[in-house]
Formats: structure tokens, C-alpha cells, sequence
């Protein structure tokens, strides 16, 4: 049971490329979530997925787009990285309005 | 306005007393209250969740809601050097807004 995993654990992206964070988990839980983490400012919401097919927008959505792909997966998209994206980025999945479990995080720069 | 407002610190409390941590939230309509746990480089850890008004305790923790002036709270007892790191109140119904985090630090 290895709960909820990203990748990758680290990336270094150039202005304007695009890239996918994974993010899986095996709890069966519904609701997935992406967040962004930066430096005394919390977790902030980018996109979450209540249940598989719905995706809704969070605090920050602007810049990225989401693909729920099934139950277990809720993949992050960059399509045009910008220096402002550079962060460190949690997925996390819960049973409907419960307790959150997050995975390790992907540390994102961009130059 | 920030949905979820918590003081930053750092919070500097001595090993074996009680530490207090704060939040405030703005969305009257929020049901359900999270504390975690962050060390640093780490993710975010279930300390407590409440969801009724009134106190909740696990062990040494504390939580604490009052709907009405729409504030939770956690308290610590016993304080342990182990217990420093960032501390992340969350609320919210289907989705969930942090706070900024409280940093605490527990000294020998």
C-alpha cells in the first residue's frame, strides 16, 4: 500500500516548456487534489477532482490544466512553464470531505 | 482576505509546556476542520480534524471550534522538541483552504 505517489520528485524546466506532473493513489479514495507550495504561503489550491470525471478549479488554476484519468490518477499540466510556477507541488487525495493524505511533492524550477 | 488566516510566527514555546496555535476562517458555510503537521522538506500530516463545536482531544493535542466566531484552535501539551515544525489549519466543505502555517519551535 504505498498511498499516494508523484512524479517526478524533481524537475528543472526552461521558460515556455510543458510538462506533466503523475500522481497516483491506491486508497480508493474519490476526491484528488493538486496544490502549490510556496515559501510562507501554505498550500494553495490549484485544481481538484471531487470524484472521477469532475475537475473544478482551486484559488490558483490559471496556467495549468488537470486530467483526471480514473480513480486512481490526477495528472498536472504545464503547458508553457513560467519562472512564476516554481514551486513545490502536492497532490493529495481524501474520501469524499474527509482527511487529506498527501504525496511527496515535486520540486519544480523554472529558469 | 485569506479564507484561512493563521499568524505566521515563529511560535517559541519551552520543552513540556503547552503550545497554542490559532486560525481563523472567513466561509461561514465551511464543515469540516484540519490540522496538519509539516517538517521541513516533508509533506503535510493529519494532526487532528474536528467538525463539531466544542473540543476534540487525541493524546496531547487539542482541537477546538467555535463556529460562531468562527475560530479553531490546537493545543499541544507537553510540548516535545519532536513537536517543532509548521503547523497548517485547513477548512472547507468538498474543497479545502490552508492558512499560511504557524512555525513552532520547542526548545530543551
Amino acid at each position: 500500500n504505498a498511498g499516494v505517489t508523484q512524479t517526478p520528485k524533481f524537475q528543472v524546466l526552461k521558460t515556455g516548456q510543458s510538462m506533466t506532473l503523475q500522481c497516483a493513489q491506491d486508497m480508493n479514495h474519490n476526491s484528488m487534489y493538486w496544490y502549490r507550495q510556496d515559501p510562507g504561503m501554505g498550500l494553495r489550491l490549484i485544481y481538484y477532482s471531487a470524484s472521477e470525471g469532475t475537475t473544478d478549479k482551486g484559488e490558483v488554476p490559471n496556467g495549468y490544466n488537470v486530467s483526471r484519468l480514473n480513480k486512481r490518477e490526477f495528472s498536472l499540466r504545464l503547458e508553457s512553464a513560467a519562472p512564476s510556477q516554481t514551486s513545490v507541488y502536492f497532490c493529495a487525495s481524501s474520501p469524499q470531505g474527509g482527511t487529506q493524505y498527501f504525496g511527496p511533492g515535486t520540486r519544480l524550477t523554472v529558469l | 482576505q485569506k479564507e484561512v488566516e493563521q499568524n505566521s510566527g515563529p511560535l517559541s514555546v519551552p520543552e513540556g509546556a503547552i503550545a497554542s496555535l490559532n486560525c481563523t476562517y472567513s466561509d461561514r458555510g465551511s464543515q469540516s476542520f484540519f490540522w496538519y503537521r509539516q517538517y521541513s522538506g516533508k509533506s503535510p500530516e493529519l494532526i487532528m480534524f474536528i467538525y463539531s463545536n466544542g473540543d476534540k482531544e487525541d493524546g496531547r493535542f487539542t482541537a477546538q471550534l467555535n463556529k460562531a466566531s468562527q475560530y479553531v484552535s490546537l493545543l499541544i501539551r507537553d510540548s516535545q522538541p519532536s513537536d517543532s515544525a509548521t503547523y497548517l489549519c485547513a477548512g472547507g466543505v468538498n474543497k479545502f483552504y490552508f492558512g499560511s502555517g504557524t512555525k513552532l519551535n520547542v526548545k530543551p
